[in-house]
């Protein structure tokens, strides 16, 4: 089945650094990925779509220049957020499959921004 | 709008004894519903899929319902173990290139 590895688990840093999350497929290659964000007891909620070799594109709310995304091969996406601030914390996760429906999950990145 | 609305929002119950999680739905056109299971600190994890011609899909301990015509389906969890202690979400598709309509989800708690 499809596996999507994202690194790290868990990240503290200090506000204003950047912080960069990996999201791999294993398997097979995703031509699109996808962010979600998810705090305390709520459900996921969509940050943006990965495409690769292409510009991301983001839903409404969501800050391009906060949370830069580069797809830059069909087995890497990244998320990076930039100058993070206390109120970035929260948990960040990313999805893919084969037929870029985004049904299968990384494991998820704990961010605290200190 | 499409939504998905699942209850209840949590729920205690005791190991060994059984649950089940319902979750509706307006997404149109419906084209598949899954039920994840979410670990505190964890992405979700698939328990089963189910397209519109499906009524009932089992795995393991875990068994689906889905009434297209209702928009309504459930998750039945027998013999429950301390380990279902989870996040249980609802998510639905439209059509192929939509983007997944996530259910809040409900939080079971299995205690000894």
């Amino acid at each position: 089945g499809a596996v999507v590895s994202q690194h790290p688990s868990r990240v503290i840093c200090k506000s204003g650094t950047s912080v960069k999350i990996e999201c791999r497929s294993l398997d097979f290659q995703a031509t699109t990925m996808f962010w979600y964000r998810q705090f305390p007891k709520q459900s996921l909620m969509l940050m943006a779509t990965s495409n690769e070799g292409s510009k991301a594109t983001y839903e409404q709310g969501v800050e391009k220049d906060k949370f830069l995304i580069n797809h830059a091969s069909l087995t890497l996406s990244t998320l990076t957020v930039t100058s993070a601030h206390p109120e970035d914390s929260s948990f960040y996760i990313c999805s893919a499959d084969r037929d870029s429906d985004g049904y299968t999950f990384g494991s998820g990145t704990r961010l605290t921004v200190v | 709008k499409n939504q998905v609305e699942q209850s209840p929002q949590s729920l205690i119950i005791l190991e060994g004894k059984n649950c089940t999680l319902q979750c509706n739905y307006t997404v149109s056109p419906f084209s598949n519903l899954r039920w994840y299971k979410q670990d505190t600190g964890r992405g979700p994890v698939s328990l089963t899929i189910m397209t519109f011609s499906e009524n009932t899909k089992s795995n393991g301990r875990y068994t689906a319902t889905l009434d297209a015509d209702t928009k309504q389906s459930s998750l039945h969890i027998t013999a429950s173990q301390l380990s279902d202690s989870a996040s249980y979400i609802c998510v639905v598709s439209a059509k192929r290139g939509n983007k997944l309509v996530f259910g809040a989800g409900t939080i079971l708690r299995v205690k000894s």
